[in-house]
């Protein structure tokens, strides 16, 4: 079965870092592009993050300089580090596959995992 | 970048009967190479990821009910519920993908059951 779950969320004080997985089965990681959207509570959903299947990044201008997204071929999974967090980072966040066969559609998604920043 | 907006923010809908979601991106998500509009639409019910319906403006995923339709080119999207189920209830959105890898989603339409 394809599917995708994320873990590592958590409270987090403002300033602190954290670290998301998305463990990734029935496909492999590498050779698709993957992403992160997030979800504040309440509200709509945000692009974070891609990674594309030769290595590229690429960033919402939100995050940039403070996440970083990347993967391990060998545990197929993906990652993101969220570094000097702030209050309006706290969302689910969720990792998707981007399904270049549809555009770049996203075609498979996790359930999620809640980060909460807050002193 | 590429704003999306959407109308109206929430909707009910008698059961059985049409709804109409309606999208705007600021420019063009029209690619004239492949004449492919580079627009998603996704359903989220309350506690649960989004789940792609529709993607290229108009081709449904596979297992989507085909009550679900997408139209519209270039600017101007529908997302259509032809006949509005118990389990259509949920939050819609759009999302362009022409800026790859600068992705953008609007901002959601509810429906709910009138």
């Amino acid at each position: 079965e394809v599917q995708l779950v994320e873990s590592g969320g958590g409270l987090v004080q403002p300033g602190g870092s954290l670290r998301l997985s998305c463990a990734a089965s029935g496909f492999t990681v590498s050779s698709n592009y993957m992403s992160w959207v997030r979800q504040a509570p309440g509200k709509g959903l945000e692009w974070v993050s891609v990674i594309y299947s030769g290595g590229s990044t690429y960033y919402a201008d939100s995050v940039k300089g403070r996440f970083t997204i990347s993967r391990d071929n060998s545990k197929n999974t993906l990652y993101l580090q969220m570094n000097s967090l702030r209050a309006e980072d706290t969302a689910v966040y969720y990792c998707a596959r981007v399904a270049r066969a549809f555009g770049h559609a996203f075609d498979i998604w996790g359930q999620g995992t809640m980060v909460t920043v807050s002193s | 970048d590429i704003v999306m907006t959407q109308s109206p923010d929430s909707l009910a809908v008698s059961l059985g009967e049409r709804a109409t979601i309606n999208c705007k991106s600021s420019q063009s998500v029209l690619y004239s190479s492949n004449n492919k509009n580079y627009l998603a639409w996704y359903q989220q019910k309350p506690g649960q990821p989004p789940k792609l319906l529709i993607y290229w403006a108009s081709t449904r995923e596979s297992g989507v009910p085909d009550r679900f339709s997408g139209s519209g080119s270039g600017t101007d999207f529908t997302l259509t519920i032809s006949s509005l189920q118990a389990e259509d209830v949920a939050v819609y959105y759009c999302q362009q993908y022409y800026s790859t890898p600068l992705f953008t989603f609007g901002p959601g339409t509810k429906v709910d059951i009138k």
